[in-house]
């Protein structure tokens, strides 16, 4: 089945607690994207990659890395987490990163840092 | 800019009513337009998209879109709604680039 599994689904953890989000799809997208999602604010991009070792900032990067070593997989990097990191987190993909291809979502991670 | 609006945070409407959710646009070059659904505990579900062509887009769950260019508008509609249909709905412009806030759709039975 063709998916985007992002783990864990749900985590709380300490401020400044080095934490690390893995995404993995299925489907040999060249692109992957991350987004948080807070109420009243919609999905905003964190980092994006258009193919293996090729990463971009979003629209709020900061507190955050990534890394694109292969192909399949995306992580997502807390080194310091804080509080205002509380979020949800989704994890996409899609067909060469192409502006007409529709995006394929993982099912979220709840993040709490307290 | 590139920017996407929901001005309704909320929408509800009767079952077996026809439901409308607004998205207006601005972009630069070629209005790439999507619809996304979210429903509870789940990521977002690609419903539909507008590239070129015919201004009325037809999607899943027999879902529909029409492109009106010099209102610059990307409305979400479905002629008869289901409880099933209750969920966030998500505008998105040239797919990853800018989505909308969401519009909470609550199909009343």
């Amino acid at each position: 089945e063709a998916q985007v599994t992002q783990n864990p689904r749900y985590l709380i953890t300490v401020t400044g607690k080095k934490l690390t989000v893995t995404c993995s799809q299925n489907m040999n997208h060249e692109y992957m994207s991350w987004y948080r999602q807070d109420p009243g604010l919609g999905l905003r991009q964190i980092y994006y990659s258009m193919n293996v070792e090729v990463t971009d900032k979003g629209d709020v990067p900061e507190g955050y890395k990534v890394s694109r070593k292969e192909k399949r997989n995306f992580p997502l990097i807390l080194e310091s987490p804080s509080p205002n990191q509380t979020s949800l987190y989704f994890c996409a993909s899609s067909l060469l990163g192409g502006l007409r291809s529709p995006l394929h979502f993982g099912n979220g991670t709840r993040l709490t840092v307290t | 800019a590139q920017s996407v609006a929901q001005p309704e945070d909320q929408v509800n409407v009767a079952e077996g009513n026809p439901l409308t959710v607004k998205c207006t646009y601005s972009v630069s070059g070629n209005p790439y337009l999507f619809w996304y659904v979210q429903y509870p505990n789940r990521g977002l579900q690609f419903l539909l998209k507008y590239i070129t062509g015919d201004n009325l887009v037809k999607g899943s769950y027999g879902f529909e879109a029409e492109f009106n260019k010099s209102q610059t508008s990307f409305h979400l509609k479905k002629p008869s709604a289901l409880v099933s249909d209750s969920a966030l709905y998500f505008c998105a412009v040239k797919t990853y680039l800018v989505f909308g806030k969401g519009t909470r759709l609550s199909v009343i039975a």
